[in-house]
């Protein structure tokens, strides 16, 4: 079975420009979680999807950040425009049920911002 | 405001000796504290995880020692061995319900386990 994936596995980008980034969860996982890491920090919450509704959006920085989850598969986080600050890994986990079980998450997509 | 506050922030055991990794935590409604093991270049990993009814879980060499008076919770590796050299990181979060997955982590410490 496959598991949590993440593209781009990195992307450097200048500041003001867009960036993407995609998250394909575990086959049949309701749940679908972004997590941040800056350097050397603790990795962030940044929100939280059940199927395609989100659940839980308060760990978002701000405005800037837009993340969808049409259908209820495969999510997407666009950062526009990006600023320095927002350089780190970004994480997307999954689980199956809500509200028990294991969070697997993927490789994460390290972000550059120049 | 962090949290969940974890020490030390990189630790260097030889191997066989014993890893001792610490968190503390200022959320009383916190109800499972999962530790997550990952690999350079990997996601995090599930490691262990416990719940406050129990001071401690063990499963092989790493075990989970929890303190809920003081707000504090351990892991030890027993035995450490170079395989374990990973980043480890304590976490919280409320069971039940959807805050479950919000899970609030530790800064982690970096393990390095000499041969």
């Amino acid at each position: 079975e496959a598991g949590v994936t993440q593209f781009p596995s990195h992307s450097v980008i200048e500041k003001g420009q867009t960036v993407t980034l995609r998250c394909d969860p575990i086959s049949g996982h309701d749940n679908l979680y972004w997590y941040r890491r800056v350097m050397g920090k603790e990795i962030k919450f940044l929100l939280h999807f059940v199927k395609e509704s989100k659940q839980d959006e308060s760990g978002m920085p701000n405005n800037r950040f837009l993340a969808e989850r049409t259908g209820g598969t495969y999510s997407t986080l666009k950062v526009q425009p990006a600023e320095l600050e927002d350089s780190g890994v970004y994480f997307c986990a999954s689980s199956q049920a809500t509200g028990v079980g294991e969070l697997f998450f993927g490789e994460g997509s390290r972000l550059t911002v120049l | 405001q962090q949290q969940v506050k974890q020490s030390p922030q990189s630790l260097i055991v030889q191997k066989g000796g014993i890893s001792i990794i610490n968190c503390a935590y200022e959320n009383t409604a916190f109800d499972y504290f999962p530790w997550y093991q990952q690999f350079p270049g990997k996601g995090p990993a599930l490691l262990i995880a416990i719940r406050p009814d129990v001071s401690e879980k063990k499963e092989g060499r790493f075990t989970i020692s929890f303190n809920k008076s003081a707000k504090q919770f351990s892991l030890h590796i027993m035995d450490s061995q170079p395989g374990d050299s990973a980043t480890y990181f304590c976490a919280a979060s409320r069971e039940g319900g959807t805050s479950y997955g919000k899970l609030t982590f530790g800064q982690g410490t970096i393990l390095t386990v000499h041969p």
